[in-house]
């Protein structure tokens, strides 16, 4: 079936670090691939999304490529800032559409 | 815009009760998504409702049940509620039910607890 798989974390850094969480997918067909994101006492947020091979989601100076080739949706963001710190979810909707599979999440803790 | 809104916020049950979670969509969104958040792991599908029809269910026992009204806000009910069941709960909501394309807004969840 499909499945997401995303770093452990918690991942911590100093601020104005460059940021990677790992995310990579099984699944059959087209699936649409997001990135949320959950602030402390939230729901969650959608960051970015991309629907297709090659395709780049970015929004807030964070980005991620959905690479079929390698199955993997890695989110970046070259500066983080301590209000990005946050639980990081990568996700998978599958080509029928039916429901979001998400990773177990990564929290970030930024440092100032 | 309201957002998806949840209610309540908090709530606090005995071991054996049974509750009712409620969700209200964004307007113009037919779809309603539950998911269950225990502490410390991550987002496990509960329930799936579009125009009214219950359209998928995760691996759930079935005192966890739910509808959709036909203004598209929902419900969710835990029959004989365990200490397990002790979560965030969160709603989500889409444009469409079957639109990969899209991704969910989510509400602000549920916590609920059982002791």
């Amino acid at each position: 079936g499909n499945s997401v798989t995303q770093m452990e974390g918690p991942v911590t850094l100093s601020e104005e670090a460059f940021l990677t969480i790992n995310c990579t997918y099984t699944a059959t067909g087209y699936p649409s691939l997001f990135w949320y994101v959950q602030y402390p006492g939230e729901g969650l947020q959608l960051l970015l999304k991309a629907t297709k091979a090659d395709d780049k989601g970015s929004n807030k100076g964070f980005e991620a490529t959905y690479r079929k080739e390698t199955t993997s949706f890695h989110l970046e963001k070259g500066s983080v800032q301590v209000s990005d710190s946050a639980v990081y979810f990568c996700a998978l909707r599958d080509s029928g559409g039916f429901k979001t599979i998400f990773g177990a999440g990564t929290r970030l803790f930024v440092k100032a | 815009e309201a957002g998806v809104t949840q209610s309540p916020t908090h709530l606090i049950k005995t071991r054996g009760q049974q509750v009712t979670l409620r969700c209200s969509p964004i307007s113009g969104h037919t779809s309603v998504y539950w998911y269950q958040q225990a502490l410390g792991l991550g987002l496990q599908f509960l329930l799936w409702y579009d125009e009214g029809e219950e359209r998928n269910r995760g691996n759930f026992p079935p005192r966890f049940s739910g509808r959709q009204f036909p203004n598209y806000s929902s419900e969710l009910n835990v029959n004989a509620l365990e200490l397990e069941d002790s979560a965030l709960y969160l709603c989500a909501s889409s444009p469409s039910g079957t639109g990969v394309k899209y991704g969910y807004t989510f509400g602000s969840g549920t916590r609920l607890t059982v002791v």
